[in-house]
């Protein structure tokens, strides 16, 4: 069946520093890309997304990189900040016309000051 | 935030007993989903509903019914609790599928 899923379930970086999270999907017909961000307590929120047809997509401090060939992306954070210390989720969403969506378990991100 | 309100925010119940969740949204969104997230697993599906009266089940339904008679409410039943249903509901809305979800706040249900 189909899964996404993250490599690492924890990263600890330093203030300042560039922080990497990657993700693995399964499903090669998938559309589209979300990565999300949940802090203690609130529901996920929305950082970025990429299609298919494109390779990355920047947002402001945010990148998103998708190689189709592994099935795999990823999701950079430039001069990370400690309010950036959160789960960061992957999904991906097949083409249907439900769009339902495939979430990883989530990598907890904690940034030291 | 974003037109979307989960209710209760937090409830606790006695195992046997029915429990309804209510998501209610103020945008017109044609589609709505429950998740529930749990440490391990994630945010999986439960059902979903994609117009008045148009729902359907994802991966983790057993257990759960929904309702979808107005746009703007998608209400989410437990029949009958039972300790595994003890989790963190989300109920989520996009307007058309290409595009992402917004989020509820969350509900944590406690079921003893």
């Amino acid at each position: 069946g189909e899964s996404v899923g993250l490599h690492l379930p924890t990263l600890s970086v330093q203030e300042g520093d560039n922080s990497i999270i990657n993700c693995a999907y399964s499903n090669s017909a998938s559309d589209y890309f979300i990565w999300y961000k949940q802090e203690s307590g609130k529901g996920p929120q929305f950082i970025i997304d990429i299609r298919s047809n494109m390779d990355k997509r920047q947002g402001q401090r945010v990148t998103v990189l998708l190689n189709k060939t592994v099935k795999h992306l990823s999701l950079q954070i430039a001069a990370t900040q400690p309010g950036d210390s959160a789960v960061y989720f992957c999904a991906e969403i097949g083409n249907t016309n439900a769009g339902k969506s495939t979430f990883g378990d989530g990598t907890t991100l904690t940034v030291k000051p | 935030d974003a037109g979307i309100t989960q209710s209760p925010r937090h409830k606790v119940t006695e195992t046997g007993t029915p429990v309804t969740l209510r998501c209610h949204q103020t945008e017109n969104h044609r589609y709505m989903y429950w998740y529930r997230q749990d440490p391990g697993h994630g945010l999986r599906l439960i059902h979903y509903s994609y117009g008045v009266k148009d729902t359907d089940k994802g991966e983790v339904s057993d257990g759960y019914s929904v309702s979808r008679s107005k746009t703007e409410d998608f209400l989410l039943t437990l029949e009958s609790a039972t300790s595994s249903q003890t989790s963190v509901y989300f109920c989520a809305i996009r307007t058309q599928w290409a595009d992402g979800y917004t989020f509820g706040s969350g509900t944590r249900l406690t079921v003893v």
